[in-house]
């Protein structure tokens, strides 16, 4: 079935790097958008970046811009997120989502821990 | 880009209808037909209800419709059901080709 599978979260200190990855499945991946969207403990649904499908379209939030970096490899239909310059406000977690206005698949989730 | 407001929070019985309200600007919900939402438990990940405004994708229960007029956009669920609990988060895309959240409703069933 279609499924989306994230990986990569964990903890960090503030300042470092972390990757994030975004499995796909089920589906014929390198034909839609794709998104990663980000939920801090007890708030709401931010949207961190989107890509088209064949990646040459990009773009970030404003809160994340010039740190992360959105890229998909459609070989391997992955779509990943590299996070760098981390802060304590970039706690979350993060979902990858499949995007054609609306975002109508999406994974469960992987949490990003940024502390000292 | 502050997020689109929602109320934080709205209530209701069960067989009744409630209606949750999202307002953004002309950047946003009053200039795209982009408009989405979403109902989130507790410990899981959204899922869509309502796209391109009023669209209802498979499988979502009949009871739920959206609108918009001006800037806002609303979203009414009808025959309220335990089930409903959730928070609901609305979504637009932008004059800038990004894409912006509302800050969410917790609805409760009561």
């Amino acid at each position: 079935q279609v499924q989306l599978e994230e990986s990569g979260g964990g903890l960090v200190k503030p300042g470092g790097s972390l990757r994030l990855s975004c499995a796909a499945s089920g589906f014929t991946f390198s034909d839609y958008y794709m998104s990663w969207i980000r939920q801090a403990p007890g708030k709401g649904l931010e949207w961190v970046s989107y890509i088209s499908s064949s990646g040459t379209t990009i773009y970030y939030a404003d809160s994340v811009k010039g740190r992360f970096t959105i890229s998909r490899d459609n070989a391997k239909n992955s779509l990943y997120l590299e996070m760098n310059s981390l802060r304590a406000e970039d706690t979350a977690v993060y979902y990858c989502a499949r995007d054609q206005h609306p975002m109508d698949v999406w994974g469960k989730g992987t949490t990003v821990t940024v502390s000292s | 880009q502050s997020a689109l407001t929602q109320p934080a929070s709205v209530s209701g019985s069960p067989g009744q209808s409630i209606t949750i309200s999202c307002t953004g600007t002309s950047s946003d919900v009053g200039g795209h037909n982009y408009v989405s939402w979403y109902q989130q438990e507790p410990g899981k990940a959204p899922k869509v209800m309502i796209y391109d405004v009023s669209s209802r994708p498979s499988g979502v229960s009949n009871r739920f419709s959206g609108s918009k007029s001006g800037n806002t956009a609303s979203l009414t669920i009808s025959g309220l059901q335990a089930e409903d609990e959730a928070d609901y988060y609305c979504s637009s895309y932008t004059s800038s080709s990004t894409v912006i959240f509302g800050g969410g409703t917790k609805l409760t069933v009561l």
